[in-house]
């Protein structure tokens, strides 16, 4: 069965402290692989997208990186603006109208 | 350029009533996607439709849930007799055709239906 696993559930950091999360997947022939940010009370918000074991991507303090079984945020120096659930998702081979969430990382920084 | 629109952002329904929730997709996207997300528990996926077509109601519950996208208008997500289960945030989607491969969704703010 295709899923996504985050983990941790939740993390606090300082702010200037860096860390990463981490998206386990499972899933018949990736088919790509996507990070969004969520704010409280607000929809989701893209940020990445990652097709191939040992793809980057960088925004601002955002790091996105790949495996083959597993892909990290690397969040280098936080500010407290950082903080959000982040999100991982992906298509499950089977079908073409969908993507599976991870359930989130709550991350926290503190100034 | 206004992004996915979704009214109302807050609805309360006594249990036995029905709930309708509306989703604009984003200027220039065709595809819609509603999800729905439990309190601690991740985004799930319920339905995809284009204009006059579901394409996907895997998610969907098999009773009491209903989903259009007219011509014109808005996609409407219909909830009748409404339980307290259903209690959630609803979010909405839209993308252009190369939504799902890229990942590329642009969420609307959700409307969070609360069942007493």
């Amino acid at each position: 069965e295709d899923q996504v696993t985050q983990s941790p559930e939740a993390l606090r950091l300082q702010e200037g402290e860096s860390s990463s999360l981490n998206c386990s997947y499972t899933v018949s022939g990736l088919r790509g692989l996507f990070w969004y940010r969520q704010d409280p009370g607000k929809g989701p918000e893209f940020l990445f997208t990652l097709y191939s074991a040992g793809e980057e991507k960088e925004k601002e303090r955002l790091k996105a990186t790949l495996t083959k079984k597993e892909s990290f945020l690397h969040i280098t120096a936080p500010k407290p603006e950082d903080s959000a659930t982040y999100l991982c998702a992906v298509p499950p081979y089977s079908s073409a109208s969908k993507i599976i969430f991870g359930s989130g990382t709550r991350l926290s920084i503190r100034p | 350029n206004a992004g996915v629109m979704q009214n109302p952002r807050h609805l309360v329904r006594r249990r036995g009533q029905e709930a309708r929730l509306r989703c604009s997709p984003m200027k220039g996207h065709s595809h819609v996607y509603w999800y729905r997300q439990l309190p601690e528990e991740g985004l799930k996926f319920m339905v995809y439709l284009q204009k006059e077509n579901i394409i996907d109601e895997s998610g969907m519950p098999k009773e009491r849930f209903s989903a259009e996208f007219p011509k014109e208008g808005p996609s409407i997500l219909r909830i009748q007799q409404v339980v307290r289960g259903d209690s959630a945030a609803y979010f909405c989607a839209s993308s252009p055709p190369s939504g799902v491969a890229t990942g590329g969704y642009t969420f609307g703010s959700g409307t969070r239906l609360t069942v007493v």
